[in-house]
């Protein structure tokens, strides 16, 4: 079972910033938060993780909100490459990766 | 490039043969998995290897057969398969089976049964 929501699909201008959000309300004390994305019929890519705090790297910024019900992956300049199946999991550091149905972004210029 | 390969990236069958995908990793992960991506459906995990152990089967029909003979290294062998069980197959690996390891994707097998 997937444990967290996510809109099916979403639409970002070029150069906007790439807010995708998830629920994930029943989340437990020692699970993180995981961002991966799918580019079309290629293999998953992992873009970010959490626990608490908020994260940022090269690719995206990881906002939780502070009871950790939710969170946001934020693209700030969105690419038409940016473009793909973007999945937020939950788990704790010894699980498998689960996906679930993720939201489809489609960034058009 | 995320240093996973796959091979062969398509590969077609009939419900007769016998086949196998390979993939390695010179990552120096420690675990390694198997993963089905039907057309429409989300990424089914199928099997997972820590330390070339086999520590889960989700389930998965006997037709379907892996096969870790070190830690850089897995094949998943295939017989008799059925034309359901068309999709991508897809490996992935990560250094650790815990500690919040990120893991790492190859570019898939696009299987098809005819």
């Amino acid at each position: 079972d997937a444990k967290t929501t996510q809109p099916p699909s979403m639409d970002c201008a070029e150069g906007r910033a790439a807010n995708l959000p998830c629920n994930h309300s029943t989340i437990s004390g020692n699970e993180y938060v995981y961002w991966y994305r799918q580019i079309h019929s290629q293999g998953p890519q992992y873009i970010i993780h959490g626990l608490k705090n908020n994260e940022t790297n090269e690719m995206a910024s990881l906002i939780i909100t502070e009871d950790r019900k939710s969170s946001t992956l934020i693209l700030p300049h969105a690419t038409l490459r940016d473009t793909a199946v973007y999945y937020c999991i939950v788990r704790v550091s010894t699980d498998k990766l689960i996906f679930g149905t993720g939201t489809r972004l489609q960034v058009f210029p | 490039e995320t240093g996973v390969t796959q091979t062969p990236r398509h590969l077609v069958m009939g419900m007769t043969n016998k086949k196998s995908l390979k993939c390695e990793q010179h990552l120096g992960h420690n675990a390694m998995y198997w993963y089905k991506q039907s057309a429409k459906k989300p990424l089914e995990l199928m099997f997972v290897y820590n330390f070339k152990e086999q520590t889960e089967n989700n389930s998965v029909p006997s037709r379907f057969s892996p096969e870790c003979p070190n830690s850089s290294h897995l094949f998943l062998h295939l017989h008799t398969l059925q034309p359901e069980d068309s999709a991508l197959y897809l490996c992935a690996s990560s250094l650790n089976p815990g500690q919040g390891s990120e893991a790492f994707f190859g570019q898939g097998t696009r299987l098809t049964v005819v």
